[in-house]
């Protein structure tokens, strides 16, 4: 199956730092999320990209979906003590007839150190 | 709004036992779908749906039976558990297969011993 390469595996940050994190692929992808998982939760959906090239923002967090399709990272400015979590990547492919399928990265476990 | 509801969060089985694992949506979504996570691996699909009476495989389905009898829920089956199936299990749904705001249960931390 296609996957996809995330980086770093995990980061520690001084509280009011900013953070990057990308992932990259060997496939192009139609579409790229970014999801956070807070322990003993389910990911929730930070932002959605549509369309190479697109910028996104939502609040302290920025995207972008890469121009060939394959890359795609993760801003986050100024973080705070919630910020931390683990974040995933997401790419969305077609899979079987007329549905599609979500290949996620390995994660970055973000710990923000106050 | 309750979202997406899985039962258990936890639960412990012995080796060749099967239980199911229990997702519900209150949202009117189409699609629903099952992921396991394992630590390293991110997330990966086992089966989807795109509605009721309509299911598929998705990249591990090994093991693992659904049935989509309602637009609401989306059991999963383990049909005779195995120490591979430890994991975390996560059903998501969005509101149709072109929508990609998937809504993610809190998940069922399971351990086949």
């Amino acid at each position: 199956g296609q996957q996809l390469n995330q980086s770093p595996q995990s980061m520690f940050i001084q509280e009011g730092e900013d953070v990057s994190m990308n992932c990259t692929s060997s496939s192009i992808f139609n579409t790229w999320l970014w999801y956070k998982q807070d322990p003993g939760e389910g990911p929730v959906l930070l932002i959605a990209l549509y369309k190479a090239g697109e910028l996104t923002s939502n609040g302290r967090l920025t995207a972008q979906f890469g121009i060939t399709r394959k890359d795609s990272f993760l801003n986050i400015s100024a973080s705070i003590p919630s910020d931390v979590g683990i974040y995933f990547c997401a790419g969305q492919t077609p899979w079987g007839a007329g549905s599609y399928q979500l290949t996620f990265g390995k994660g970055t476990k973000l710990s923000v150190i106050p | 709004n309750a979202g997406v509801t899985q039962t258990p969060k936890f639960q412990v089985l012995k080796t060749g036992q099967s239980m199911t694992l229990q997702c519900a949506q209150d949202m009117n979504h189409e699609y629903m779908s099952w992921y396991r996570q394992d630590p390293g691996m991110g997330l990966r699909l086992i089966h989807y749906s795109v509605g009721a009476g309509i299911t598929d495989q998705g990249e591990v389905p090994n093991g693992y039976n659904v049935s989509r009898s309602t637009t609401e829920d989306f059991p999963l089956r383990l049909l005779s558990a195995a120490p591979s199936q430890t994991s975390v299990y996560f059903c998501a749904s969005s509101y149709s297969i072109g929508n990609t705001e998937a809504f993610f249960g809190q998940g069922t931390r399971l351990t086949v011993v």
